[in-house]
């Protein structure tokens, strides 16, 4: 069965700072992979996915992520991360093309010092 | 419409009655998704509709728990006889194909009292 780890409940970094965000997974086959991003009393948006090709993904906001397939990782980074990047991140694994929905980690939520 | 559209934004509620959460994906969308969220935890996925086929209840906690999906389009999740427990952020999801990126509502705050 798929799953999501996300080791890190809570992560707080300086303004300014690089980023990286831990995501692992289990799934038998080539996964989809996503990251989302929730603001306070917002719904989530997408930042990034990964289906298949390049391992590096860009997605907005200045977000990438690197999909390792030894590591059965899909972790999320900056390399300088903006007070407006305070949040809940979530990852999630899919099935791909006839998936019925996605599972997703407990989250990390970020908070940016000054 | 442009984005997902879920009603109402709060809802709160006493223990026993009955509520319905209404979601209006993006138009065109094909698959629709149901999923909450309950303080401090991740998403936890309660059911799936693609398209005509017959939805993925799986996640369903309860026998309480129901949606429909009419037209292909609107959906409807009720929460029969509502317990505390139930208390939590409940959003949805559209997608142009099973498997592809979601667009997620801003979700629906139930406090059952």
């Amino acid at each position: 069965a798929q799953s999501v780890t996300q080791p890190d409940i809570h992560i707080t970094v300086s303004e300014g700072a690089s980023l990286e965000l831990r995501c692992n997974y289990s799934y038998g086959a080539t996964p989809y992979l996503f990251w989302y991003v929730q603001s306070p009393g917002q719904g989530l948006q997408l930042l990034l996915k990964y289906f298949s090709g390049d391992t590096l993904v860009q997605g907005i906001k200045g977000f990438e992520a690197e999909f390792k397939r030894s590591q059965s990782s899909f972790n999320l980074r900056k390399p300088s991360v903006h007070w407006s990047d305070a949040a809940e991140y979530f990852c999630a694994v899919g099935e791909g093309t006839g998936a019925n929905n996605l599972f997703f980690g407990t989250g990390t939520r970020l908070t940016v010092i000054p | 419409g442009a984005g997902v559209s879920q009603s109402p934004s709060n809802k709160v509620t006493e223990k026993g009655k009955d509520v319905e959460l209404r979601c209006d994906p993006i138009s065109g969308h094909t698959a629709l998704y149901w999923y909450r969220q309950s303080l401090g935890q991740g998403l936890e996925f309660l059911i799936y509709f693609q398209g005509n086929s017959a939805p993925d209840k799986s996640g369903l906690p309860s026998d309480r728990f129901s949606a429909e999906r009419t037209g292909g389009s609107v959906s409807t999740l009720t929460i029969q006889r509502t317990q505390q427990e139930d208390s939590a952020v409940y959003l949805c999801a559209s997608s142009l194909a099973a498997g592809g990126g979601y667009t997620f509502g801003s979700g629906t705050r139930l406090t059952v009292v």
